[in-house]
């Protein structure tokens, strides 16, 4: 398995434009997490999902940040409106299983807004 | 959760043992000790995962006493490319989240 997959790795957008970033769980996984990371706060918990199902949302900013998981294999983050504080790097992670089952983490998606 | 609580930061030089504290005092009988080392720009991966006594793997060794209010993250011999930054998290059965605290940046001196 190629790991987990996210894209794009890097984006710049303007503030207020839309932006959804994208990830590819590990096939067989049952749990995908989202995460942001900044200096000041650290990494982040955002949401949760198991089965497809979003289990824990709160995390979330705020309404402006949205997450779904349509399908085993995708999941996507999207804030609408952005905003520079929004400027992070966001991680997603797949984990097989409950308990002590280690978490897999993509490469990241670094968002920058201008 | 288990709350966890670890230096900040760490300085050692390269073909030294780091042994990293940490201290997680309300732990649950069911949690497990996990840590996770972080290179810059990359996501965190995972190390190690213990529940009581020692537990080594090819990257480190986890030493967590019998009342498990701490555990030790050991690393023998590090060289440059063991900098980064390490977490310790009580990893929790009954609930499934993943919680990253503030970690211990480790940087090897040449």
């Amino acid at each position: 398995d190629a790991g987990v997959i996210q894209s794009p790795r890097h984006e710049v957008t303007e503030m207020g434009q839309e932006v959804t970033l994208r990830c590819k769980p590990i096939s067989g996984h049952d749990y995908l997490f989202w995460y942001r990371q900044t200096m000041m706060r650290g990494l982040e918990l955002l949401i949760y999902f198991n089965n497809n199902v979003p289990i824990d949302d709160s995390g979330m900013p705020e309404d402006r940040f949205s997450a779904k998981m349509p399908n085993a294999s995708f999941s996507t983050l999207k804030i609408q409106p952005s905003e520079p504080r929004d400027s992070a790097v966001y991680f997603c992670a797949s984990r097989q299983r409950q308990g002590r089952a280690e978490a897999f983490f993509g490469q990241g998606t670094r968002l920058t807004v201008v | 959760l288990a709350k966890t609580t670890q230096p900040i930061s760490m300085d050692s030089y390269e073909g030294q043992e780091v042994n990293i504290t940490c201290s997680h005092n309300n732990i649950a009988t069911n949690d497990y000790i996990t840590w996770y080392q972080q290179f810059p720009s990359q996501g965190p991966r995972f190390i190690i995962q213990g529940y009581k006594t020692k537990v080594t793997n090819e990257v480190a060794s986890l030493f967590i006493p019998a009342d498990r209010k701490s555990s030790t993250l050991s690393l023998p011999r590090v060289s440059l490319s063991d900098t980064a930054v390490y977490y310790c998290l009580g990893q929790v059965n009954r609930d499934d989240k993943i919680i990253f605290g503030k970690g211990t940046r480790l940087h090897i001196l040449p």
